[in-house]
């Protein structure tokens, strides 16, 4: 069965600092990860995606998450944070259903908190 | 052009009352996703269309009805409602690829539904 696990409820960061919100998975097969992003009483925007290649992906918004496939980890960071990066952050895995779209298993969330 | 939109943006129904929520793309996707959400929590899968049909059903309670009338829209039917139904419900879709698990959902920004 496919999980993610976000160790930590809430992250907090100064402005211009780098930030790290981790993730780590368990998938049988090859992993579909996906950042999204929620601001207060709005839906989610996807950020990026791992689905195959470089390690490294880029995604909107200066962010960028690190595929690592020995520790089952793909961490979303970001160089320098802004006050407007202040959201709650979900890691997804996409699932695997035999015959159909395979929904979006979520994380259970980290709340991005940067300060000025 | 990304843009998944719902209506309405907020709802309050009694229990005994017959009420829809709408969803609406014109990327040219042919899979759509409803998912709940509740206060601080991660969305969780109710319904899976592909290609205008149900394909996945998450075990939810027949108070909760879905229609696809077409590969644009997406409604959910809501009768007799309790409570605890209380919740944010998002809209999804996506492709459907030759990579089936790789597509990106577009979720719209929700229908906040307080039932009373």
């Amino acid at each position: 069965a496919q999980s993610v696990a976000q160790p930590e409820d809430q992250v907090n960061v100064a402005e211009g600092n780098p930030l790290t919100v981790k993730c780590t998975y368990s998938v049988s097969g090859n992993p579909y990860l996906f950042w999204y992003v929620q601001y207060p009483n709005r839906g989610l925007q996807f950020l990026l995606k791992y689905i195959t290649g470089d390690n490294l992906v880029k995604g909107s918004y200066g962010f960028e998450a690190e595929f690592n496939k020995s520790q089952t980890s793909f961490h979303l960071k970001k160089p320098s944070a802004l006050v407007s990066d202040s959201a709650l952050y979900f890691c997804a895995v996409r699932a695997l259903r035999l015959g159909s779209q395979g929904n979006l298993i979520f994380g259970k969330g980290t709340k991005l908190s940067v300060k000025p | 052009d990304t843009e998944v939109t719902q209506t309405p943006k907020h709802l309050v129904m009694g229990m005994t009352n017959k009420k829809s929520l709408k969803c609406e793309q014109h990327m040219g996707h042919r899979a759509m996703y409803w998912y709940k959400q509740k206060a601080k929590k991660p969305p969780e899968l109710m319904f899976v269309y592909s290609y205008e049909k149900l394909s996945i059903n998450e075990s939810v309670p027949s108070r909760f009805s879905p229609e696809c009338p077409n590969s644009s829209l997406l409604n959910l039917h809501l009768h007799a409602l309790q409570p605890e139904d209380s919740a944010l419900y998002l809209c999804a879709s996506s492709q459907i690829g030759a990579g089936l698990y790789q597509e990106t959902q577009y979720f719209g920004p929700g229908t906040r539904l307080l039932v009373l």
